[in-house]
């Protein structure tokens, strides 16, 4: 069966510091992958969603970035955090050639608090 | 730009009550919707996935209706528990990748 983690699970770090947040998926291949973000009071914002290695679409522009350095792993990183950088960071994977119509999995999340 | 509204924001119900979740989206040319679960500080748990070609879908005591041409879902739950409390979570797919848009959510509380 596959699977989906993330850590670290909860993180406080200070303005200006940089940011790693790791998402890897077990039990599958070549994975949709995609990051969340869920700000307090808010609803799900989709950041960023990668098809393949290497390849990393954006949705908003922000201060933060994604890579996908092997298949079933996505990393989502900032060089500076911003106090609006908090929030609740969550993983998702999708199967499928195409990736349309399918059920998207959710990760546990990562808490951010940037103080 | 599609935008998908939930209502209501919050529910509290007596338990064993039925109740139904309300969910609205302005572009009708979508591949699927999807209902959620979110535990407090939880991620996401999918419950129901309806094609667009689909009407409704249920899972339990769970049923979910999908009205496309007039950009309305709604999710039925029966005889409602307290576990069932929970923040509901709708959400489209319109694109290639199955990018979702999401609703802000209904946070239901069923009491004893």
């Amino acid at each position: 069966s596959q699977t989906i983690h993330q850590w670290p699970a909860t993180l406080v770090q200070p303005v200006g510091s940089p940011l790693s947040l790791e998402c890897t998926v077990e039990g599958t291949s070549n994975p949709n992958l995609y990051w969340y973000r869920q700000a307090a009071g808010r609803g799900l914002q989709l950041l960023f969603y990668s098809v393949g290695i290497g390849q990393i679409s954006s949705e908003v522009p922000q201060n933060l970035s994604a890579s996908r350095p092997q298949d079933r792993q996505f990393i989502l990183s900032s060089k500076k955090l911003l106090l609006s950088d908090s929030g609740f960071y969550l993983c998702a994977w999708s199967g499928g050639v195409w990736g349309l119509g399918e059920t998207q999995y959710f990760g546990p999340g990562t808490r951010l608090l940037v103080l | 730009k599609q935008e998908v509204t939930q209502i209501p924001a919050a529910l509290s119900v007596p338990e064993g009550e039925n109740l139904v979740l309300n969910c609205s989206f302005t572009d009708s040319a979508i591949y699927n919707l999807q209902w959620f679960r979110q535990d407090p500080g939880k991620g996401l748990t999918s419950l129901l996935l309806i094609q667009s070609s689909q009407r409704e879908q249920t899972s339990g005591r769970l049923n979910a209706s999908l009205d496309k041409s007039s950009g309305r879902s709604t999710l039925y739950i029966a005889a409602s528990q307290p576990g069932d409390s929970a923040t509901y979570l709708c959400a489209v797919n319109t694109g290639t990748a199955s990018k979702l848009t999401f609703g802000t959510g209904t946070r239901l509380q069923v009491t004893l």
